[in-house]
């Protein structure tokens, strides 16, 4: 089964960018999906389709998808933006959707 | 405004088969990928299942864990999504949530709308 691998955690300081890995097996060839989640609320979607935003995030939140390693950036990071943030892709070969482990952002 | 609230959830004892419900507003429900994501606690999501828009089949798929317990229905007429739990662990434990997913073609993609979940306690 296909497989996402994030860091457990990454820390960054106030208007610093935060950069949030997501490695997999030829994850270029998929498209990749990065959900924020804050303590005792739904997952928000941030960006879809590898770097693109749903209306309302700001344009802060970036992401890209090359080889094996997706990232999600969060430029000028600010402390409400402090989360757990997942990727996501659909893993055709299995027509399964699949999940990262979730990275823990903090702002120092 | 586009909606998905789900209901169900509580205490139930293992070996229970308690049923979920997603109720949808605010968009054309037929047209959408259901999928149900759970999150056990102080743990990550972890994806349950989908179920296609009926123009595709509704054909479901579930994760390994939940395989041949679990089962993914919509009701297209009254806007609802199930998800019926049979055979219950208390490793089923968790916040169950349902989502729309965006994939056009029967393709699952984004979920761009989540209710707020509803906690499920096996024990």
């Amino acid at each position: 089964s296909y497989v996402l691998t994030q860091p457990p955690s990454v820390s960054v300081a106030p208007g610093q960018a935060a950069r949030i890995a997501c490695g997999g097996n030829s994850i270029e060839t998929k498209s990749v999906h990065w959900y924020q989640q804050k303590p005792g609320q739904a997952p928000v979607l941030v960006v879809y389709d590898d770097s693109d935003r749903p209306s309302g995030i700001p344009e802060r939140f970036s992401g890209s998808n090359s080889g094996s390693t997706a990232t999600l950036t969060i430029s000028r990071v600010e402390a409400g933006d402090e989360a757990d943030y997942y990727c996501q892709v659909w893993d055709g070969s299995s027509d399964h959707v699949v999940f990262g482990g979730g990275t823990k952002l903090t702002v120092l | 405004e586009v909606q998905l609230v789900e209901s169900g959830g509580g205490l139930v004892q293992p070996g229970r088969s308690p049923r979920l419900s997603c109720t949808t507003s605010g968009f054309t429900f037929g047209d959408y990928t259901l999928n149900w994501v759970r999150q056990a606690p102080g743990e990550g999501l972890e994806w349950v299942g989908f179920i296609r828009s009926l123009a595709y089949g509704g054909t479901t798929k579930y994760a390994a864990s939940v395989k041949g317990r679990f089962t993914i229905s919509r009701d297209d007429s009254k806007s609802i999504a199930y998800l019926q739990l049979n055979s219950l662990k208390t490793e089923d434990t968790a916040m169950y949530y349902c989502t729309r997913d965006t994939g056009l073609l029967g393709r699952p993609d984004a979920f761009d709308v989540w209710g707020q979940g509803t906690f499920l306690t096996v024990s």
